[in-house]
């Protein structure tokens, strides 16, 4: 049974760095056709897309963040990371990490999620 | 981005009803769509990929429509455990986006 599980909820100055990781389980991350990737949702808003790893290791990141997001893996661990330097309240969301699928057809789905984390950007 | 609105924001029913849920996307995303239930403290589950194809090991009451710019979510017959938030998001280009979603009550 896949499972993914973000690291603990967090607490952030305004400026500070969000580090999250996601651990996966009952699949190894190495795989392969999968790719990893984070969404966020703020209070009240809809689903945010902050970005993708490949299993090719290529990353994609929505513009919106691209200066102050990076995605790894860490094959070794079954893990997957998410940072995002220079926070501010608008950062302040529900913190999803992912799995992408790809049926058949060519359909790109997201069809394993985490619970989520909380992180609030608060001086 | 491509913005994708759902209509309606929020929805109250009864079990055993029909419901239906909508969802507009800004351009043409012929039928990269996919539907997703939110419960609160619960991993995101997806419905629906491809506008139409239902994701193994979800119950066949729920079903998927549409095609371009419009689409729909039909629950056949309302259960108790589908009270829940519903969104659509578009896999035609990043970055994926989603509807603000549907809250079914």
């Amino acid at each position: 049974q896949v499972q993914l599980q973000e690291s603990g909820s967090q607490l952030l100055k305004p400026s500070q760095t969000l580090s999250l990781t996601c651990a996966v389980s009952g699949v190894s991350i190495d795989g392969g056709a999968y790719s990893w990737s984070w969404f966020r949702q703020p209070p009240g808003q809809a689903l945010e897309y902050i970005g993708n790893i490949y299993d090719s290791g290529i990353t994609d990141y929505n513009p919106s963040l691209r200066s102050r997001v990076t995605i790894a893996v860490d094959k070794s661990k079954d893990q997957f990371s998410l940072v995002l330097t220079s926070v501010r309240a608008a950062d302040t969301a529900l913190y999803y990490c992912t799995r992408g699928a790809q049926s058949i057809s060519g359909y790109s789905f997201f069809d394993h999620w985490g619970q989520g984390a909380l992180v609030t950007v608060s001086s | 981005d491509i913005l994708m609105t759902q209509s309606p924001s929020s929805l109250s029913a009864s079990i055993g009803d029909r419901v239906t849920i909508t969802c507009r996307a800004s351009q043409t995303i012929n039928t990269y769509l996919n539907w997703y239930q939110h419960k609160v403290g619960k991993a995101p589950k997806v419905l629906i990929y491809g506008a139409s194809f239902l994701q193994s090991g979800v119950p066949s009451r729920f079903s998927g429509s549409g095609s371009g710019t419009d689409f729909t979510l039909t629950i056949s017959s309302l259960q108790p455990e589908d009270f829940a938030t519903y969104s659509c998001q578009q896999s035609y280009s990043t970055p994926y986006t989603f509807g603000q979603g549907t809250r079914l009550e």
